[in-house]
């Protein structure tokens, strides 16, 4: 099992819809991290979180809206998704981000397909 | 833009061969990382280097980072068929905080 929780783990949604992703670590990590994985691609970074502050945002569309509520919870918003968003969504933590050798903990995601 | 170059792609081997995998940049990391990833998984860290020339071993599987910390290397020996899956080396760039940024990855099968 992983330290990482995220949910949920299946999503269906259409153009129109809001949805959100949730994700959830209790190991004191005080950075998140949101990834996203298509089929037969390594995990892409979108937004980074560090002391519960945004610290790295790639360039990725307003349709995705991140958010951290608190040190062991993190959130994805999603509005007016294409199908091409149709992906897994990957969560991870680590320690920190000023250290270089703080490994990432992911969640086992939520593979979102959007109709 | 920093850029890690995994090879091979795929994989197909018999279980009891050897088998290595590639990771190349011409940039410098603070550390490498290896993941393994099984479908309808996230990607479960098996180690860590962080040292110039840095030779790790985890049972049959061996790790080295690179003298120059741009490189390294995950050797398999006698593969078997539960070391399928995805192998994806992650680098750690420094922009003012470290980001993890990953190799395109090595989808291994080894067939019994």
């Amino acid at each position: 099992d992983t330290e990482v929780t995220q949910t949920p783990k299946h999503l269906v949604m259409g153009m129109t819809n809001k949805k959100s992703l949730k994700c959830e670590q209790h190991m004191g990590h005080r950075a998140m991290y949101w990834y996203k994985q298509k089929a037969k691609k390594p995990p892409e970074l979108m937004f980074v979180y560090s002391y519960e502050k945004l610290s790295i945002n790639e360039s990725v569309p307003s349709r995705f809206s991140p958010e951290c509520p608190n040190s062991s919870l993190l959130n994805l918003h999603l509005h007016a998704l294409q199908p091409e968003d149709s992906a897994l969504y990957l969560c991870a933590s680590s320690q920190g981000r000023s250290r270089g050798n703080s490994p990432l903990h992911f969640g086992n995601g939520t593979r979102l397909t959007v109709t | 833009t920093q850029l890690l170059e995994q090879s091979p792609q795929f994989l197909s081997i018999q279980e009891g061969e050897n088998l290595t995998v590639y990771c190349n940049s011409s940039s410098v990391f603070s550390s490498l990382q290896w993941y393994r990833q099984e479908p309808g998984e996230g990607p479960v860290l098996l180690v860590t280097v962080v040292t110039g020339g840095e030779v790790k071993k985890l049972k049959r599987l061996t790790f080295q980072f690179g003298d120059a910390r741009k490189d390294s290397s995950l050797h398999i020996t006698a593969a078997q068929t539960g070391d399928t899956g995805l192998y994806l080396c992650a680098g750690a760039i420094n922009t003012g905080g470290f980001k993890t940024i990953f190799g395109a990855g090595t989808r291994l099968f080894v067939k019994a």
